[in-house]
């Protein structure tokens, strides 16, 4: 049973650049949430993504945008990055919007 | 504003003796309790998810929830050096997203 993978791993940017975070889901689910992680904090909801449409949001900028794709997979887009959009962003997928949620490794993204 | 409350730690326990640890929240009409471990610089693994009041036992964890007192709580029985790791309190309430806190440090002294 496939888990929820994620790529790149790890990612290093400069201000200003634009990124794509890549996750594909578990097995069976329907529903992917991202994810930001800073160094020292809870995982922040940036959004959620079910049949192809964005489901609800978190307070994070207009910068951040996604995609999900008709086979449940689903991309992170930031634009114009900040030193401060450095994190461990993280996909997360359920059956489901607010069933249980099966995170992926992450993709740790440096911006400099 | 939902919150979840988590003391940062870092919370210390000899090997082979019981790690609790503690989560209170804000909101009363939350339904869904989730205990996820984050081992440094890897994502959260679920261990445990609680949705009525009273405890959840699987192997070595127990979930503890009090809907009355806004409280959940996670308790590591025959701690383990492997077990050191952050251990995030997250919860659902209604039609929102997942709610963690920041997460406690549970350092097992060998």
């Amino acid at each position: 049973d496939a888990g929820v993978t994620q790529s790149p791993t790890h990612l290093i940017k400069t201000r200003g650049q634009q990124v794509t975070l890549r996750c594909s889901p578990k097995s069976g689910h329907d529903t992917v949430s991202w994810y930001q992680q800073a160094l020292g904090q809870g995982p922040q909801f940036i959004f959620q993504y079910y049949e192809e449409e964005e489901r609800q949001r978190g307070n994070f900028p207009d910068r951040f945008s996604g995609h999900q794709f008709p086979n449940y997979s689903s991309e992170l887009n930031v634009n114009a990055l900040l030193l401060g959009d450095s994190a461990l962003y993280l996909c997360a997928s359920s059956l489901g919007s607010w069933e249980t949620q099966y995170f992926g490794p992450g993709t740790r993204l440096l911006v400099l | 504003q939902k919150e979840v409350e988590q003391n940062s730690g870092p919370l210390s326990v000899p090997e082979g003796a019981i790690a609790s640890l503690n989560c209170t929240y804000s909101d009363r009409v939350s339904q869904s309790f989730f205990w996820y471990r984050q081992y440094s610089g890897k994502s959260p693994e679920l261990i445990m998810s609680i949705y009525s009041n009273g405890d959840k036992e699987d192997g070595r964890f127990t979930a503890q929830l009090n809907k009355a007192s806004q409280y959940v709580s996670l308790l590591i029985r025959a701690s383990q050096p492997s077990d050191s790791a952050t251990y995030l309190c997250a919860l659902y309430s209604g039609n929102t997203p997942l709610v963690f806190g920041k997460g406690t440090r549970l350092s097992v002294i060998a």
